[in-house]
């Protein structure tokens, strides 16, 4: 079964400075997508970045990066220039693509405060 | 707004009483998911509809849960003779069709159970 873990419960960033989050996850398909999602406080979840596992390229959305290790399996999150409405927690997802019916599996999650 | 819309937002109940959670997914979205998020967790996955059928649920659906989408529209999940253990917040999540589709979330519903 796949397993998305994020070994970091919580994260602190100083406004304009930049953060990584970590995830890793386990899978013996070939075939997937992986997902940052955003969930701020009493507010629902957004998507923030996608990354395509056949795709080598690194994805990026404005401020926001991945660090794709396909072999490693490892994808982390780059916020650069962090502003005070980053702050929220961050969920890494997963979704394979052969023959499942898409559900998302999540990791635990990053709370990430943001200090002005 | 044309998102994905959840019905109640917050419910208080006592145990052993049922309730009942309905989701608007986003019209032109065929593909609807359950997933349920206990405090400091991510959403685990319930269960998903591909239009009215429900072709996936996961062992967390006990008998006490059922879910429909009648006409591949909303949808309704039924929790019966509620427990403690079934306070979460219920996410509803719809997609299009494509693989490359992201889903997009309702807001929740929180469920106590007192």
């Amino acid at each position: 079964a796949q397993t998305v873990t994020q070994s970091q419960p919580e994260m602190s960033v100083q406004e304009a400075e930049t953060v990584t989050l970590s995830c890793t996850y386990d899978t013996s398909e070939s075939d997937y997508y992986l997902f940052w999602y955003k969930q701020p406080p009493s507010r629902q979840m957004i998507l923030v970045i996608r990354q395509e596992a056949y795709k080598q390229q690194n994805a990026t959305e404005n401020r926001f990066s991945v660090n794709f290790q396909k072999a490693a399996k490892s994808f982390s999150l780059k916020i650069s220039d962090s502003q005070l409405g980053d702050a929220a927690m961050y969920f890494c997802a997963y979704r394979d693509e052969g023959g499942s019916q898409g559900n998302l599996i999540f990791g635990k999650g990053t709370k990430l405060s943001v200090k002005p | 707004d044309t998102g994905v819309s959840q019905d109640p937002r917050h419910k208080i109940t006592k145990r052993g009483q049922n309730v009942t959670f309905r989701c608007d997914p986003i019209s032109e979205h065929n593909r609807l998911y359950w997933y349920r998020q206990t405090l400091g967790q991510g959403p685990e996955f319930l269960t998903y509809f591909q239009n009215e059928a429900q072709l996936e649920k996961s062992r967390l659906l006990s008998d006490r849960f059922s879910a429909e989408r009648p006409k591949g529209s909303f949808s309704t999940l039924e929790i019966q003779r509620t427990e403690q253990g079934d306070s979460a917040m219920y996410l509803c999540a719809s997609r299009a069709g494509s693989s490359y589709n992201e889903q997009f979330f309702g807001p929740g519903t929180r469920l106590t159970v007192l």
